[in-house]
């Protein structure tokens, strides 16, 4: 049971480039999200997803897409990189049921500096 | 979703337990109380949470007051490893479980 799986763990981009952020659970979980941390401060919800086919803004979606397909898989697509992307990308997954609350399980984050 | 408020650090001795105090003075009853952790740069890990009661599970212990306006995460035996950065969260329960984190406290475990 691998849990949340975020590749790459490490990436450089240069600005203007674009890219997708790969994220994968194998727990059947209805509930995927992508968060952002930069240095110093909290982490902030960048777009969340409650199941196949359905996704949602968070607090921070600007410059940022995603899809998802299905169940396992929730990818992050930076569409044109700029330096204030430069951050830590957490993906997390949850079981999702009305009324219901879970624990959340986090990636080990990706690593991304835009130069 | 109500803010929280806990001390930006604590201190604590190895062994000793550690108490972790968090305020949600504006919670409604539909919000649970979350704690997080996150240990240096890792994904952060959930730890515990709760509603109204007490609650207890291999990790920690989450104490809430009764009119749940604060709560406590008690380590009961804290080790080097636990020092990391907790985070409490309050969450609606219906509010399509998004995840507000907010600054935290550093928990520094000394030996």
């Amino acid at each position: 049971n691998a849990g949340v799986t975020q590749t790459p763990k490490f990436q450089v981009l240069k600005t203007g480039q674009s890219m997708t952020l790969q994220c994968a659970q194998d727990m059947n979980h209805e509930y995927m999200s992508w968060y952002r941390q930069d240095p110093g401060m909290g982490l902030r919800l960048i777009h969340y997803s409650v199941g196949a086919g359905i996704t949602d803004q968070g607090e921070v979606p600007n410059g940022y897409n995603v899809s998802r397909s299905t169940t396992e898989d929730f990818p992050l697509r930076l569409l044109s990189a700029a330096p204030s992307q430069t951050s830590v990308y957490f993906c997390a997954s949850t079981r999702y049921r009305q009324g219901r609350n879970y624990g959340y399980t986090f990636g080990s984050g990706t690593r991304l500096t835009v130069v | 979703d109500a803010k929280t408020t806990q001390p930006p650090s604590m201190d604590c001795a190895e062994g000793r337990a550690a108490n972790l105090p968090c305020n949600h003075s504006t919670i409604s009853g539909n919000e649970y109380v979350y704690w997080y952790r996150q240990i240096h740069s890792q994904g952060p890990q959930y730890i515990i949470h709760g509603l109204k009661n007490n609650e207890t599970n291999e990790m920690a212990s989450l104490i809430i007051t009764e009119d749940r306006k604060s709560s406590t995460l008690i380590l009961p035996h804290a080790t080097l490893r636990d020092t990391a950065v907790y985070y409490c969260i309050v969450r609606h329960m219906e509010y399509g479980n998004k995840l507000v984190f907010g600054a935290g406290t550093i928990l520094r475990v000394k030996s």
